[in-house]
């Protein structure tokens, strides 16, 4: 089955402490990106990929990393996670950076 | 500034019934114009997408039109059904990027 995998779906954790949201692709899509949703806003890009080592940044980058070693895989790295990132994330794909976008299941993270 | 405003922000309406949604949108250059459909605790699925020169496009009960004079757009929703409770969001993509609406959160009532 075609399909996005986030992990882990729901976390909580501290400031300050390093976590890793995985993302994984099976479609073969070179765009992977991720984004943060907060009530009342639209969907917010924090970074993109548009192939394998080509990452670059979207509306809201502070406070992430990510990287994109092999084409299926896209991890968000919080460094050392705030408050302010507590949110909705979710990973997309796409064939090409253009066109219809690809989500995973999202994942709910709260820093207290 | 490129903008992406939907209304309304919430709706409730009875099983069976009719709805439309709107997104109007100040977006230039115009390259195409997608509405996505998000239940809670998903990820969005694409519905439909409305290139410039297209009118109007269907897909089953939802109906998406476009007036690319007026920068606006509609969801037209027939005859609901309890699955249709959902947030439909609308993204018009420019130069490469995508501005995505806050969407609007449908609720259908038994």
């Amino acid at each position: 089955e075609a399909q996005v995998t986030q992990n882990p779906r729901y976390l909580i954790t501290v400031t300050g402490k390093k976590l890793t949201v995985t993302c994984s692709q099976n479609m073969n899509h070179e765009y992977m990106s991720w984004y943060r949703q907060d009530p009342g806003l639209g969907l917010r890009q924090i970074y993109y990929s548009m192939n394998v080592e080509v990452t670059d940044k979207g509306d809201v980058p502070e406070g992430y990393k990510v990287s994109r070693k092999e084409k299926r895989n896209f991890p968000l790295i919080l460094e050392s996670p705030s408050p302010n990132q507590t949110s909705l994330y979710f990973c997309a794909s796409s064939p090409q950076n253009t066109g219809e976008l690809f989500f995973g299941e999202g994942s709910r993270l709260t820093v207290l | 500034k490129n903008q992406v405003e939907q209304s309304p922000q919430s709706l409730i309406i009875l099983e069976g019934k009719n709805c439309t949604l709107q997104c109007n949108y100040t977006v230039s250059p115009f390259s195409n114009l997608r509405w996505y459909k998000q239940d809670t605790g998903r990820g969005p699925v694409s519905l439909t997408i409305m290139t410039f020169s297209e009118n109007t496009k269907s897909n089953g009960r939802y109906t998406a039109t476009l007036d690319a004079d007026t920068k606006q757009s509609s969801l037209h929703i027939t005859a609901s059904q309890l699955s249709d409770s959902a947030s439909y969001i609308c993204v018009v993509e420019t130069n490469y990027q995508l501005i995505w609406g806050a969407g609007t959160k449908l609720i259908i009532k038994p």
